[in-house]
């Protein structure tokens, strides 16, 4: 079965710590995305990549980086930085391609910081 | 620069009642658009997209959208909904540019079916 997978589902951290969130794709695509997803606020975009070692910040990527070194796989990892961690975060996929361009999502992560 | 409104954040609805969730958009340039559905505690699973040709757009369980040029709206639709089409529903324009495609997302639409 092609798809997205996130891992892990729930993750706990202590305030002050980083911590990696991990997202695979075997559907082949070229693009990869980060969103936050906040009560209320939709779906803000934090990374993304077009190609393998190539990325871009998003609308929101103070207090976050990310790493693109294989095509299957774009972690991201959320630093003592960042001032609000705690949300629901969507990792996506696309061929990356022109008008129509289908972003596929992944199941999500839920980070809570206490 | 693009943005997306969705004019409720939450509309309730009984069973078996049509319903329509407005989304309005603002864009220069070419406009490609589309309705994503999220059911709690999942990601998102595209519902439809527009992208030139007939305005009205079919997608799946039965929900369809209608493109609006001059009024700048892409408002989804579903005759008779059903309890399991509760979830959250997100419209979003495509932007391109330098190459890269994003999508930008409205705030969503909560739509709540009641028996």
């Amino acid at each position: 079965d092609g798809g997205i997978t996130q891992s892990p589902k729930y993750l706990f951290r202590k305030e002050g710590q980083n911590v990696t969130l991990s997202c695979e794709q075997n559907l082949n695509h070229d693009a990869m995305y980060w969103y936050r997803q906040d009560p209320g606020q939709g779906l803000r975009l934090i990374y993304y990549s077009q190609i393998v070692n190539d990325f871009q910040k998003g609308d929101i990527a103070e207090g976050y980086s990310v790493s693109r070194e294989k095509k299957e796989s774009f972690p991201l990892t959320v630093t003592s930085a960042q001032k609000n961690p705690t949300a629901f975060y969507l990792c996506a996929s696309s061929w990356g391609q022109g008008a129509g361009d289908e972003q596929y999502f992944g199941p999500g992560t839920r980070l809570t910081v206490t | 620069a693009q943005s997306v409104t969705q004019l409720d954040s939450q509309v309730p609805v009984f069973e078996e009642a049509p319903v329509e969730l407005r989304c309005n958009y603002s864009s220069s340039v070419s406009v490609y658009l589309f309705w994503y559905v999220q059911y709690p505690n999942q990601g998102l699973q595209l519902l439809l997209k527009y992208l030139s040709g007939s305005t009205l757009v079919k997608g799946i369980n039965g929900f369809e959208a209608e493109f609006n040029k001059s009024q700048t709206s892409f408002h989804l639709r579903k005759p008779s909904v059903h309890i399991s089409d509760t979830a959250e529903y997100f419209c979003a324009v495509q932007s391109i540019s330098g190459g890269y495609n994003k999508l930008i997302f409205g705030a969503g639409t909560r739509l709540a079916v009641h028996p």
